[in-house]
């Protein structure tokens, strides 16, 4: 079982919709979470931490669960420019960063 | 501005040769990484380096070598003996290895092996 694991997609949807997209986790001592966004040929950008506690920015929004080890990202309002690869990143537990394989997202018009 | 930067953005090798990339960092972080991405892939792990003067091989390491003598600095050489080297290379950075923080990507360099 790999230690970080995301649906690669692709997630098609219309401008407008709401998305969400799930990364799961196998090491339950795993203390900070984040996502990234890629866009293609250009490098990953940190989007946002995850806090345990939930948190916005903006149209996007980002949820922790420690019980089923996994973490999500909800898109809303999809917007054109939100078209891109999306991944999940696990602070392992000794500290060391792993890096989901990515979820990609096209907004169609 | 604080950042990373890699140079060259493209790169293009014949057969046979070594090539070196280079990256940069500002941001007084000591530790730094290197990836590899192909197309449609994943980032994958090739060296590792903690702090001044030492580096730990990732996943992929054969066929690569780096160096750390400046803390800013983590050049990545491909040599000959990488057996498939055409790739997205990017290289990051993190206050520390063993911390909570998040990574910092420089732009990448993609390297083409003619």
């Amino acid at each position: 079982r790999k230690e970080v694991e995301q649906d690669p997609g692709p997630f098609n949807v219309p401008e407008g919709a709401t998305v969400a997209f799930n990364c799961t986790y196998s090491n339950s001592a795993s203390q900070s979470f984040f996502w990234y966004r890629q866009d293609c040929r250009k490098e990953p950008k940190l989007l946002m931490s995850v806090y345990s506690s939930g948190n916005e920015d903006g149209r996007f929004t980002a949820q922790l669960n420690r019980a089923s080890q996994y973490i999500s990202l909800l898109i809303r309002d999809s917007k054109l420019s939100d078209s891109a690869t999306y991944l999940c990143v696990v602070n392992s537990g000794t500290g060391k960063l792993i890096f989901g394989q990515g979820t990609t997202l096209q907004v169609k018009p | 501005d604080g950042g990373i930067t890699q140079s060259p953005k493209y790169l293009f090798r014949k057969e046979g040769q070594n090539v070196t990339l280079s990256c940069e960092q500002n941001l007084n972080h000591d530790a730094m990484y290197w990836y590899r991405q192909d197309p449609g892939q994943g980032l994958r792990l090739i060296y590792y380096s903690q702090i001044v003067n030492d580096f730990q091989k990732g996943d992929i390491a054969e066929g690569y070598s780096v160096s750390r003598e400046k803390k800013e600095s983590f050049p990545l050489t491909v040599t000959s003996a990488q057996k498939n080297p055409t790739a997205f290379y990017l290289c990051a950075s993190r206050v520390r290895e063993y911390s909570y923080n998040e990574q910092f990507f420089g732009p990448g360099t993609r390297l083409t092996v003619l």
